[in-house]
């Protein structure tokens, strides 16, 4: 079966750490995102990566950077955490635009992130 | 900007049928997607429309106007493992995916 690969189900950070939240897709996919998912705003798009080493910015890249230095790994790096950064972060891939069709979003388990 | 309108919450009984919509308004538009996500659990792929009209897929069913900006899902023969959040999601002329708030399903014996 097809996956996506959160590697922490649930952290606990202080206000100023640096956070790292590591994604691993098995499926050879080109494009990795990054979303957080807050009660009544929905998923909001993070950052997107589109190709190793490339990555763009989606809504709310404020306080975030990524980095895709193979395939299949797509991290998100909250530099600082603050307490705002408190969240539901799901990471997800596609095959990209070689893709036909509706290029179906996979999704992780997702990662909850509590900031003290 | 996208923006994506469905109701916060729906309660049926198990047997009935739930119709869940959705309203958009976007920058253009290449699809719109139901996606369903279990308490604590990744979103999973529902359906897909890009054209108008009506897509079944067993007791799930979607339904896309591109010129009203309006889709529904439909949920027959509702059963307990449908309680979840259903997402609608937009792709828009950037080929970016905006979601909606989600609709949390209770069903009710």
């Amino acid at each position: 079966d097809v996956k996506v690969t959160q590697s922490s189900r649930y952290l606990v950070k202080r206000t100023g750490e640096k956070v790292f939240l590591e994604c691993v897709q098995d499926m050879d996919h080109e494009n990795m995102f990054w979303y957080r998912q807050d009660p009544g705003l929905g998923l909001r798009l993070i950052y997107f990566s589109y190709d190793v080493k490339m990555k763009e910015k989606g809504d709310i890249p404020e306080g975030y950077s990524v980095s895709r230095e193979k395939k299949e790994r797509f991290s998100l790096i909250l530099e600082s955490a603050s307490t705002n950064q408190t969240s539901m972060y799901l990471c997800a891939s596609n095959p990209g635009s070689s893709a036909s069709g509706a290029n179906v979003l996979t999704f992780g388990a997702g990662s909850r992130l509590t900031v003290l | 900007g996208q923006n994506i309108d469905q109701p916060t919450e729906m309660t049926a009984t198990e047997g009935a049928i739930v119709q869940i919509n959705c309203t958009y308004q976007t920058s253009g538009f290449n699809g719109l997607f139901w996606y369903q996500q279990h308490a604590g659990e990744a979103p999973t792929f529902l359906s897909y429309n890009v054209l108008d009209g009506l897509e079944e897929k067993g007791r799930f069913s979607s339904f896309l106007s591109r010129s009203k900006g309006y889709s529904y899902l439909l949920l027959k023969e509702l059963q307990m493992k449908d309680s979840a959040s259903y997402l609608c999601a937009v792709r828009g002329g950037d080929y970016k995916l905006s979601f909606g708030a989600g609709t949390t399903v209770t069903v009710r014996a």
